[in-house]
């Protein structure tokens, strides 16, 4: 079975600009969850969707949206970049949440100039 | 105070040492995952484990539900072991809890 993918790997914007992050989950895998990870705050959950429907939200701005697809395929939005918004962003799947085994991407890097 | 605590947050060990991180936790869960990371950034599950003891290898994951308290002992320690070890716990008893992390215990082990 194929891993979970994020795209793109590296990404560099400008202050202002928006950005549009996708992951693939594994096959079968209904539950998709997405992270930032910055130095000094650590992993911090952003939010999670189960079959195309937010089941939970984490204390970010209104900037970070996301959505998943029909197929699980989940993408994520931050509008009006930040130079705090610089970070890896990871998202994992699991079959079911977050009383499972979550199986990580490998993350975007995302630096706002 | 953090949800979950972890200790030490800095580990170097010499290869071959016996390892032990501990993480603990004030809200209850029904389940704790264990993370490790590489430099690099990729995350991978070791454990998830809601009560007793897993092992895989030479990792030992022990968790006390009581005692809101779980240890991640590794084995005959080697420099492929260097990483950072992160616990997670979820914030509600339902698949529809977000995980709460851990600062992490960043760990080097010498040959």
């Amino acid at each position: 079975k194929a891993g979970v993918t994020q795209t793109p790997r590296y990404l560099i914007k400008t202050r202002g600009q928006q950005v549009t992050l996708s992951c693939s989950p594994i096959s079968g895998h209904r539950s998709v969850s997405w992270y930032q990870q910055t130095p000094g705050q650590g992993l911090q959950f952003l939010f999670e969707y189960f079959s195309e429907t937010q089941r939970n939200k984490g204390n970010f701005p209104g900037r970070f949206s996301g959505r998943q697809f029909s197929n699980s395929r989940s993408e994520m939005n931050v509008s009006t970049l930040e130079l705090g918004d610089s970070a890896l962003y990871l998202c994992a799947s699991s079959l079911g949440g977050s009383l499972e085994t979550q199986y990580f991407g490998p993350g975007t890097r995302l630096l706002v100039l | 105070k953090n949800e979950v605590e972890q200790s030490p947050q800095n580990l170097t060990a010499q290869e071959g040492e016996f390892i032990t991180i501990n993480c603990s936790y004030s809200v209850g869960i029904s389940a704790l995952h264990w993370l490790q990371q590489h430099p690099g950034g990729g995350i991978v599950s070791l454990f998830m484990l809601s009560s007793g003891k897993k092992k895989h290898g030479r990792l030992i994951a022990t968790i006390n539900i009581q005692e809101k308290h779980s240890s991640l002992h590794i084995t005959a320690s080697h420099p492929r072991d260097s990483a950072v070890y992160i616990c997670a716990v979820p914030s509600a008893y339902n698949q529809g809890g977000k995980l709460i992390f851990g600062q992490g215990t960043e760990l080097s082990v010498k040959p």
